[in-house]
């Protein structure tokens, strides 16, 4: 059983495209994260979240606390999105971290 | 510029040798964290510091094992133990116990077992 699911597992896009990727989570949380994982293995924080929508150029991220979902939002894809998609929480209990599995994107030319 | 460095990127040993990867961090965080990252799926806690001379077991922490005598450096080593140890290692940092305010990643060591 996995505390974060992702979906899509796989997401092939044309450039320009608008791409979705969905996060849901089944434990309490104080905090939401979508990482940035490029081939080389490296990891970029992009968004931590505990309610509400922020934006960061062509990305956007969202939650619903409610019901335990977020999603990013990648407006005009560029090849250069091509990467893996990690969703994380915190766990409002503060001692567990939770990984999904990610999301692997390529946005082609 | 802050950041945490992981050395080295690739490592090569055989099997039955212990291996040390490197983390250091110059953030000033409290807390560090070492995952493993195998194919298919999400990271998983091997083990974890909030402070230092202080650590603490993760989900998968058997035939590992790790100090922290320095706030900046949180070394790992794969001893013989480990049953599996070919992996991507990462490192991570954060001002509070578990990313509550964010995380900091490093770059990753690739681990072959051959």
């Amino acid at each position: 059983k996995n505390e974060v699911e992702q979906s899509p597992q796989n997401l092939t896009a044309q450039e320009g495209e608008f791409i979705t990727i969905n996060c849901s989570y089944s434990v309490g949380i104080s905090a939401l994260h979508w990482l940035q994982q490029h081939p080389g293995g490296g990891i970029v924080s992009l968004f931590m979240l505990s309610s509400g929508k922020k934006k960061h150029g062509r990305l956007i991220a969202t939650i619903n606390i409610q019901e335990k979902h977020s999603s990013l939002h990648i407006t005009a894809s560029h090849p250069r999105d091509s990467a893996v998609y990690i969703c994380a929480v915190c766990s409002n209990t503060g001692n567990q971290f939770y990984f999904g599995t990610g999301t692997s994107l390529t946005v082609i030319p | 510029d802050g950041g945490i460095t992981q050395s080295p990127k690739y490592l090569f040993r055989k099997e039955g040798q212990n291996v040390t990867l490197s983390c250091e961090q110059n953030l000033n965080h409290d807390a560090m964290y070492w995952y493993r990252q195998d194919p298919g799926q999400g990271l998983r806690l091997i083990y974890y510091s909030q402070i230092v001379n202080d650590f603490q077991k993760g989900d998968i922490a058997e035939g590992y094992s790790v100090s922290r005598e320095k706030k900046e450096s949180f070394p790992l080593t794969v001893t013989s133990a480990q049953k599996n140890p070919t992996a991507f290692y990462l490192c991570a940092s954060s001002m509070s116990p578990f990313g509550l305010y964010g995380y900091t990643f490093g770059s990753g060591t690739r681990l072959t077992v051959v």
